[in-house]
């Protein structure tokens, strides 16, 4: 079936220093990939969409040049938390979707959870 | 906008209980419908989707959803439940493109 790895599962960083998350589809090609964040006890809100090739779409509120989302190639997305801060320390999730949508039943990550000190 | 509400957020039940968590939706036009699973420390994992054809799909682990559509709506149900499904449900809608967006979940307990 369809896996999405998503590296690293936990990262602790200092405040103002960057940190990347990776999201690869191994064995698909993912056109379309989601990146979520999710609060404790709370659901997952969707922060940008992002498709290979071309700038991502960020929702209401979420700031493109705080999180920077690359897709560069059909089987990798990166989401980088530039200058990080203590209020940015969450779980975050990429989700991608093939060709056709409806086979891979949009995989999920397994999550990274970022620290911020 | 579109918007899934989840009404339960918490529900507690003993094994062998029957289970029925209720997902709405507000979008009227064509929509793709979903329940996720995340168990404790894990990642988000599909229990069963719903596209078209039958409303009543089967997913794994016993799980089946219905989707009503002049109710909008597409409730999970288990008949019997057992302490392995303590776990957090999402229910999510996609309409047109490929964008999910989710209920806001519901905290299942199962006691033994």
């Amino acid at each position: 079936g369809a896996v999405v790895s998503q590296h690293p599962s936990r990262v602790i960083c200092k405040s103002g220093t960057s940190v990347k998350i990776e999201c690869r589809s191994l064995d698909f090609q993912a056109t379309t990939m989601f990146w979520y964040r999710q609060f404790p006890k709370q659901s997952l809100m969707l922060m940008a969409t992002s498709n290979e090739g071309s700038k991502a779409t960020y929702e209401q509120g979420v700031e493109k040049d705080k999180f920077l989302i690359n897709h560069a190639s059909l089987t990798l997305s990166t989401l980088t938390v530039t200058s990080a801060h203590p209020e940015d320390s969450s779980f975050y999730i990429c989700s991608a979707a093939g060709t056709d949508g409806a086979n891979y039943g949009y995989t999920f990550g397994s999550g990274t959870r970022l620290t911020v000190v | 906008a579109q918007s899934v509400s989840q009404h339960n957020h918490h529900v507690i039940l003993s094994e062998a209980a029957s289970l029925e968590l209720g997902c709405n939706y507000s979008y009227g036009g064509t929509v793709n419908l979903f329940w996720y699973v995340q168990y404790p420390g894990q990642h988000l994992q599909l229990l069963l989707k719903y596209f078209s054809g039958d409303p009543l799909v089967k997913g794994i682990k016993g799980f089946e959803a219905e989707f009503i559509k002049s109710k909008f709506s597409f409730n999970l149900r288990k008949p019997s439940v057992q302490w392995s499904d303590t776990a957090e449900y999402f229910c999510a809608v996609k309409k047109a493109g490929n964008m999910l967006t989710f209920g806001g979940g519901t905290r299942l307990m199962v006691k033994p």
